[in-house]
C-alpha cells in the first residue's frame, strides 16, 4: 500500500498570510503514460464531509477559489493557500488514487492565528 | 443537483451485521464508479472500497481491514449503492460516507451515516 504522510500535523497562520501543507507518498504516484500525478487534496470542516479542492496534483476543482493551489510531482506535493481567509480554517487531507487501496494522509489542522 | 444520501447506520453489537444504503440522484448513476470511505470520531479518512460501473465490469475492491467481511453492491434500477457489513468489530465504528469516483478521483461525498459497534 502507498503510505501518505502530511506535515505539519497542525499549523496556525494569520489572516492574509500564506499557508503551506506538505504531503509525501511512499512511492511515486506519477503515471508515466500521461505524465499526471494521481494526487488529490480535500478540505474538511467540522460536521461536514470532505470537499474536493485539487486533483491531478494541481488542477483546481470547479468553484474552488484561486488562492488554493497544488504543486509537486512524483512523491512530494504541496497545498498552498496564498492569502488565508477565516473560512479556510479546516482539516486538509491529501490522497493518492494511483493504486488501490486508495490512501489518505493523516490530515493537517489549519487554524487562524 | 447531485445528491448522495446515506442511511442504515446505528448501534450494533460486535459480531453483528448491518447494511448501509446510499441513494443517488442528479447524475447517471449506472455509469458511475462508487466508493465508501469511513472516518472514526476525531480521526482521519479511511477508504473502505469501491464498485465499478457494470459497463466497466462491475468489479469491487476492498481495503484489507474489511476484505472478506464487507460487500459493496449496487442496484442501478433504483440508483442505490449498498454496503453489507458482517462480523463487525469495535474498530469499525465510524461515519461512513458514500462517494462518487470520476476518472479515479473521489469527487462528491454524501453527509455520512454513523455506525457504532459496541456491546
Amino acid at each position: 500500500d502507498i503510505v501518505m504522510t502530511q506535515s505539519p500535523d497542525s499549523l496556525a497562520v494569520s489572516l492574509g498570510e500564506r499557508a503551506t501543507i506538505n504531503c509525501k507518498s511512499s512511492q511515486t504516484v506519477l503515471y508515466s503514460s500521461n505524465d499526471k500525478n494521481s494526487l488529490a487534496w480535500y478540505q474538511q470542516k467540522p460536521g461536514q464531509p470532505p470537499k474536493l479542492l485539487i486533483y491531478w496534483a494541481s488542477t483546481r476543482e470547479s468553484g474552488v477559489p484561486d488562492r488554493f493551489s497544488g504543486s509537486g510531482s512524483g512523491t512530494d506535493f504541496t497545498l498552498t493557500i496564498s492569502s488565508l481567509q477565516a473560512e479556510d480554517a479546516a482539516v486538509y487531507y491529501c490522497q493518492q488514487y494511483y493504486s488501490c487501496p486508495y490512501t489518505f494522509g493523516q490530515g493537517t489542522k489549519l487554524e487562524i492565528k | 443537483e447531485v445528491q448522495l444520501v446515506e442511511s442504515g447506520g446505528g448501534l450494533v453489537k460486535p459480531g453483528g451485521s448491518l447494511r448501509l444504503s446510499c441513494a443517488a440522484s442528479g447524475f447517471s448513476f449506472s455509469y458511475a464508479w462508487m466508493n465508501w470511505v469511513r472516518q472514526a470520531s476525531g480521526k482521519g479518512l479511511e477508504w473502505v472500497g469501491r464498485i465499478k460501473s457494470k459497463t466497466d465490469g462491475g468489479t469491487t475492491d476492498y481495503a484489507a481491514p474489511v476484505k472478506g467481511r464487507f460487500t459493496i453492491s449496487r442496484d442501478d434500477s433504483k440508483n442505490m449503492l449498498y454496503l453489507q457489513m458482517n462480523s463487525l468489530k469495535t474498530e469499525d465504528t465510524a461515519v461512513y460516507y458514500c462517494t462518487t469516483e470520476e476518472q479515479q478521483i473521489i469527487d462528491l461525498w454524501g453527509l455520512g451515516t454513523l455506525v457504532t459497534v459496541s456491546s
